[in-house]
């Protein structure tokens, strides 16, 4: 089966910038989480969706992040004014019998 | 949500096996426990996943202690391929994957 893709793989933006992340998870697959992991740190959770609907988008930050699922398919993350705390990597993952994860997006902002 | 403790690093030679423990004393019993590992530039790749007892598959074997508060990742004959972080997640139905800071997991030629 082919695989959960991510795009772009990389993204170099200096502070203030917007930038989106977009998420095409396994066909089949109702649930989608979205994590952030900062550079030697394991992922942290930052939203995750069942079809449409957000099930948990607690650790968000809100005023900056937003997340969407329009058609409980692909899913777009998108991040307003971006800061150097936002580095990480971006990592999408969508759940069938097992959790798989994208290859992620590597974000740097300067 | 239950959280895990495991080592934070290993090293071992090719060739040898390696076993990360992991500690997970508050596990509910919806709760089933995961092994991801994970390499550089790439996302968290499934290893196996188990409930109780002993688990085998191609890739690695899992023990469970029988109060399933402990529970050690087994990995035959280890490859420099098998260089990476490697994570223990306890997750119930319908519940996200929480990570920790993992075990990394270093093999020496």
């Amino acid at each position: 089966e082919a695989g959960v893709t991510q795009s772009p793989r990389y993204a170099v933006l200096q502070e203030g910038q917007a930038v989106s992340f977009w998420c095409d998870p396994i066909s089949g697959h109702d649930t989608l989480y979205w994590y952030q992991q900062p550079r030697d740190q394991g992922p942290q959770l930052l939203v995750y969706f069942r079809d449409e609907a957000v099930i948990d988008n607690s650790q968000l930050p809100s005023d900056r992040f937003s997340a969407v699922r329009p058609k409980g398919t692909n899913s777009t993350l998108k991040i307003q004014s971006a800061k150097q705390g936002d580095t990480a990597t971006y990592l999408c993952a969508s759940i069938g019998t097992e959790v798989f994860f994208g290859k992620g997006t590597r974000l740097t902002v300067v | 949500l239950a959280k895990t403790t495991q080592p934070p690093s290993m090293e071992a030679y090719e060739g040898q096996e390696v076993n990360v423990s992991c500690s997970h004393t508050n596990i509910a019993t919806s709760e089933y426990i995961y092994w991801y590992r994970q390499v550089p530039h790439q996302g968290p790749q499934f290893i196996i996943q188990g409930y109780k007892d002993y688990v085998v598959n191609e890739v690695a074997s899992l023990f469970i202690s029988a109060d399933r508060k402990l529970s050690t990742l087994s990995l035959p004959w280890v490859s420099l391929r098998d260089a990476a972080v490697y994570y223990c997640i306890v997750r119930g139905y319908a519940q996200g994957l929480t990570f920790g800071l993992g075990t990394r997991v270093s093999v020496f030629p």
